[in-house]
């Protein structure tokens, strides 16, 4: 019964690393997805995935990556870490064609100093 | 690009009130709209799915209605709480898979 997965749940960076933030969910859903949330916003979408092996751009893709290479994991890694992706991550999954209500991890906090 | 605005962006009423939160978007192509709740420090908790399909969905004191066409979704609570404190998020869903847009929010505040 674990649903949706994130580790860690809060990490410190300095400006210049590199990291990966870890993303797992034991429901055999096709979609997944990371989104960013920042003070008095809502989710801004980074990157999503429809599927193992196909990953696109979602709204504010830069300076992150993301793969899928199983139905269950879909990591996101920060390249060189900036102080303005200081943030709270959130990983999503979904079934295929918007059949189910999406589920969330309980999200990263990020601190870049 | 689709887009998603709640309004208000926040609000407070004395416990026992019905309330109305209210979401609108801009491209009616989607597969659904979601209501979720996030508490301070949380992730997001669904409340409701509406398919673009249906109308409306019901939990409890909770009612969601969906107006594809004019591109609305309202979040009804009745006899609202304490306990129902938080923020209100809403997002669509866009038919180009996998893609959810959301709106920032409505904190609500039931006082006691």
């Amino acid at each position: 019964n674990a649903g949706v997965t994130q580790t860690p749940k809060f990490q410190v960076l300095k400006t210049g690393q590199s990291m990966t933030l870890q993303c797992a969910q034991d429901m055999n859903h096709e979609y997944m997805s990371w989104y960013r949330q920042d003070p008095g916003m809502g989710l801004r979408l980074i990157h999503y995935s429809v599927g193992a092996g196909i990953t696109d751009q979602g709204e504010v893709p830069n300076g992150y990556n993301v793969s899928r290479s199983t139905t269950e994991d879909f990591p996101l890694r920060l390249l060189s870490a900036a102080p303005s992706q200081t943030s709270v991550y959130f990983c999503a999954s979904s079934s295929q064609g918007g059949r189910t209500e999406a589920f969330f991890g309980q999200g990263t906090r990020l601190t870049v100093v | 690009k689709q887009e998603v605005t709640q309004i208000p962006a926040a609000l407070s009423v004395p416990e026992g009130e019905n309330l109305v939160l209210n979401c609108s978007f801009t491209d009616s192509a989607i597969y659904n709209l979601q209501w979720f709740r996030q508490d301070p420090g949380k992730g997001l908790t669904s409340l409701l799915l509406i398919q673009s399909s249906q109308r409306e969905q019901t939990s409890g004191r909770l009612n969601a209605s969906l107006d594809k066409s004019s591109g609305r979704s309202t979040l009804y609570i009745a006899a609202s709480q304490p306990g129902d404190s938080a923020t209100y998020l809403c997002a669509v869903e866009d038919t180009n898979a996998g893609k959810s847009t959301f709106g920032d929010g409505t904190t609500l505040t039931v006082k006691p």
